[in-house]
């Protein structure tokens, strides 16, 4: 199985800052990657997919990079609501892979 | 309306047995592979099952396989996890959610429920 790991777990941002969230991959994911984010009390939803294609309606200040084993969500300037918790996913070798989540990250009002 | 609902959560005893329900409208349901996906309280998403389009397919995570079962049924729109022998580690929320790809090449959930709460406890 392969495993997921983000960093850091809780980020302090100031709005208007940039926030950076990172993602690792136990082994090569190419780009197959996902990014969600979820509200308390809310259903996750889609950021991101393919590493860095924005999902429908997402607005530009969210962007992805990486390949292989590390990736990076990008906020260039953190509106209001966009504090919450952000998980990366990996797709890899689908469906003959298992589909695995990273822990989270939280992001919090400085 | 495009959604996904969950129900059939609630609290039951370590040992027993929930079924699940996601009833989908507004999309042609029979098109979409389908997944199940659980959080613990306070804790990150886990991914539970899935099952293909025509219900030919199934597969499971290491923790739930050989006690959960999911299924789905075209007809009523409607896709199913049963769960049997619940443990204490089973209490989450649960989630369906829909498959999605860009080009057969990109994969992604698009589509999830709200979730609903079960809890195993004596």
């Amino acid at each position: 199985e392969i495993v997921m790991t983000q960093s850091p777990a809780t980020l302090s941002v100031s709005p208007g800052e940039r926030a950076t969230l990172s993602c690792r991959a136990s082994q090569s994911v190419s780009s197959n990657l996902a990014w969600y984010q979820q509200k308390p009390g809310q259903a996750p939803r889609l950021l991101i997919y393919g590493a860095s294609t924005r999902a429908t309606g997402i607005p530009a200040r969210f962007s992805g990079s990486g390949s292989g084993t590390e990736f990076t969500l990008t906020i260039s300037s953190l509106q209001s609501e966009d504090f919450a918790v952000y998980y990366c996913q990996q797709y890899n070798n689908w469906p003959s892979e298992r589909l695995t989540f990273g822990g989270g990250t939280k992001v919090e009002i400085k | 309306e495009v959604q996904l609902v969950e129900s059939g959560g609630g609290l039951v005893q370590p040992g027993g047995s929930l079924r699940l329900s996601c009833a989908a409208s507004g999309f042609t349901f029979s098109s979409y592979w389908m997944h199940w996906v659980r959080q613990a309280p306070g804790k990150g998403l886990v991914w539970v099952s899935r099952i293909n389009s025509d219900g030919s397919s199934t597969s499971y995570a290491d923790s739930v396989k050989g006690r959960f079962t999911i299924s789905r049924d075209n007809a009523k729109n409607t896709l199913y996890l049963q769960m049997n022998s619940l443990r204490a580690e089973d209490t989450a929320v649960y989630y369906c959610a829909r498959w999605a790809s860009y080009g057969k090449r990109h994969w992604y959930f698009d589509l999830w429920g709200r979730g609903t709460l079960v809890t195993v406890s004596s």
